[in-house]
């Protein structure tokens, strides 16, 4: 069965560090694009991260130069390192792992996020 | 970064009524558009991408259907089980924005 778990939120004073991680069965990480997206209390949902198959990444503008994503393919499972948390990064945080499909031209490319996590909550707050 | 904006950010809708979303992205997206729907507490689920393919086991009383800028999601007959919140999120390239959501509420 696929299946993402996410694991690792709690409460954090602002300022601090907390690692996410969101281990996966049913499929190999390492052949994957894998996003984290989160939505703050009573919000919408704001993309933040991709890991690419390839190790390439991508973060949005508003957690640029604050969280990492990585994976460990051994463990089958991708981690969000997040630093210099603000209140603002409160949020519940789900991982998704993109869709592949083959293009007209014959191209593996990414579609949408058809396999979601059940979430972990991160509160930043003194 | 491309702007998704969704229309309007609440309804209300009896069973049985047809509702429309719509999606407007800020530049031209093709037809690289997915339509998800929440429910409180509880992840997001993908109904169609492509803009207009629907995804197994979603009913087929959903619908998408645009291209470039403008898209809408159609639910035609709303189902009890239908009320929930949907966005729209664009896949043409990274960062992959989300719109603000349609909160689809019973009348």
């Amino acid at each position: 069965e696929v299946q993402l778990m996410e694991s690792g939120g709690s409460l954090v004073q602002p300022g601090g560090s907390l690692r996410l991680s969101c281990t996966v069965s049913g499929f190999t990480v390492s052949s994957s694009f894998m996003n984290w997206v989160r939505q703050a209390p009573g919000r919408g949902l704001e993309w933040i991260s991709v890991i690419y198959s390839n190790g390439n990444t991508y973060n949005a503008d508003s957690v640029q130069g604050r969280f990492i994503i990585s994976r460990d393919n051994s463990k089958n499972t991708v981690y969000l390192q997040m630093n210099r948390l603000r209140d603002e990064d409160t949020a519940m945080y789900y991982c998704a792992r993109v869709s592949l499909y083959t293009d007209v031209n014959g191209y593996t490319a990414q579609g949408a996020l058809d396999i979601w996590g059940q979430g972990t909550m991160v509160t930043v707050s003194s | 970064a491309i702007r998704m904006t969704q229309s309007p950010s609440s309804l209300s809708a009896s069973t049985g009524d047809t509702v429309t979303i719509t999606c407007r992205a800020s530049q031209d997206i093709s037809t690289f558009l997915a339509w998800y729907q929440q429910k409180p507490g509880t992840a997001p689920n993908l109904l169609i991408s492509a803009a207009s393919t629907l995804q197994n086991g979603v009913p087929s009383r959903f619908s998408g259907s645009g291209s470039g800028t403008d898209f809408t999601l159609t639910i035609s007959g709303l189902q009890s089980e239908d009320f929930a919140t949907y966005y729209c999120q664009h896949y043409y390239g990274y960062p992959r924005t989300f719109g603000g959501g349609t909160r689809v509420e019973i009348k």
